[in-house]
């Protein structure tokens, strides 16, 4: 059973608009962890969090917001959409410095 | 801040031959390397996690290299087979790191020829 999932899958957004992406772990990490992935670029860190009611910026945060409400939650969200958003986001939970990924957010920005 | 290169970002072996995969790190403070393969449209499965003080580390058809003094991982797929055609990144975290951030390489597309 996956124990990392995200949600939706697949988005397609408008310029402008609010996109929320939503991650959820039943390994009961304190950590977790919003990247976006780019080819040519790996996986660039965007925002992270170590328990319930923390977020911390990442490697890129601009134009991105973070949420955890619990400690199974993690959101990312996006609050005026650009083109240049559109990428593959994946969540990650983890602790021990091994970092288990969830099956990724294809978002298309249009 | 920590960067890590991955070379080459593309690589085509046929069966049966190795295929070496390389990434440079700059953080001497370094203590966790990480190998991850990503199939296409999948998400990231973790290959092998070596730490510091190992410098040889056998997997299932891999080999993990070490070189500190260079601050070099690799990973050599050896006898490769179709089914190891994916992306492989590379990620590095350093002892000290707050929540175990790691830094990925950019990847290396593999590609086995049957």
């Amino acid at each position: 059973e996956a124990a990392v999932t995200q949600s939706p899958r697949n988005k397609v957004a408008v310029t402008g608009g609010k996109v929320t992406l939503s991650c959820n772990q039943t390994n009961n990490h304190n950590n977790m962890y919003w990247y976006r992935q780019d080819t040519g670029h790996g996986l660039r860190l965007i925002h992270y969090s170590y328990g319930a009611g923390s977020t911390e910026k990442g490697d890129i945060p601009d134009g991105y917001k973070a949420s955890r409400p619990s400690q199974e939650n993690f959101s990312l969200i996006l609050e005026l959409a650009t083109p240049s958003q559109t990428s593959v986001y994946f969540c990650a939970s983890g602790d021990n410095y091994e970092q288990y990924f969830g099956p990724g957010t294809r978002l298309t920005v249009l | 801040g920590e960067q890590v290169e991955q070379r080459p970002p593309h690589l085509s072996v046929r069966e049966g031959d190795s295929a070496f995969i390389t990434c440079t790190y700059t953080d001497p403070n370094s203590y966790y390397f990480f190998w991850y393969k990503q199939e296409p449209g999948a998400s990231l499965q973790l290959l092998m996690k070596v730490f510091s003080s190992t410098e040889i580390n056998e997997g299932q058809g891999f080999t993990v290299l070490l070189n500190k003094k260079d601050k070099r991982l690799s990973l050599n797929l050896t006898a490769a087979h179709p089914g190891d055609s994916a992306a492989y990144f590379c990620a590095v975290s350093d002892r000290g790191s707050a929540l175990g951030r790691l830094h990925f390489g950019a990847g290396t597309q593999l590609i086995v020829i049957p």
